[in-house]
């Protein structure tokens, strides 16, 4: 079936460094993208979104890119500080045989920063 | 602005009892879900809710699930009966209407004995 998957399950970083996390999505019909962060004993926390008619966006410290030739994802994180250390989730919307959307999550990567 | 509020943090029971959980979403949210996320997994949806219906309860296993969402504000999900293989930490979501941001609160852990 229809899926989201990542490349790297774990990334370790050092603190200051940049770092990029890769999604692979299946669905060519999904629509909207959102990456969350998740920290132990806490529910994902929203970090950033995009849509389809877009290929990049931009927040503090974070970049998410998409590329839907490919189908690929990626949020990339500047500066990477220890309080960035959480698995990160990306998710796919796509419409869940209904007019409403449906998220669908990702296994997630953890991401380990250094002092 | 407060965020979803969930409880119990923590619930523990035995297997064939029966277990109920609240959601108060963020204020003015039209859309509510309920997540099933086993350890080492991504969450998945079980229900969604338009104000006080259903529009999406395809992956809830509903000979042992259920869920309510009455006046379209706070919601309950329900398991009866419980087995092993529901032990997961149970989150709720909202948003402010279809695909927009979803905001999770901290989650239910289940532990089934």
């Amino acid at each position: 079936g229809e899926s989201v998957g990542l490349h790297l399950p774990t990334l370790s970083v050092q603190e200051g460094d940049n770092s990029i996390i890769n999604c692979a999505y299946s669905n060519s019909a999904s629509d909207y993208f959102i990456w969350y962060k998740q920290e132990s004993g806490k529910g994902p926390q929203f970090i950033i979104d995009i849509r389809s008619n877009m290929d990049k966006r931009q927040g503090q410290r974070v970049t998410v890119l998409l590329n839907k030739t490919v189908k690929h994802l990626s949020l990339q994180i500047a500066a990477t500080q220890p309080g960035d250390s959480a698995v990160y989730f990306c998710a796919e919307n796509t419409s869940g045989g209904t007019s409403y959307g449906k998220l669908t999550f990702g296994q997630g990567t953890i991401l380990t920063v250094h002092p | 602005e407060a965020g979803v509020a969930q409880s119990p943090r923590y619930k523990i029971i035995e297997k064939r009892q029966s277990v109920a959980f609240w959601c108060n979403p963020i204020s003015g949210h039209a859309t509510l879900y309920w997540y099933q996320q086993i350890l080492g997994q991504g969450p998945k949806l079980l229900i969604q809710f338009q104000n006080n219906g259903v529009v999406d309860d395809s992956q809830l296993p509903k000979d042992r699930f259920s869920a309510e969402r009455l006046k379209g504000v706070d919601s309950t999900l329900k398991i009866q009966p419980a087995k092993l293989e529901d032990s997961a930490v149970y989150l709720c979501a909202s948003s402010v209407m279809d695909r927009q941001p979803q905001h999770f609160g901290d989650g239910t852990r289940l532990s089934i004995l």
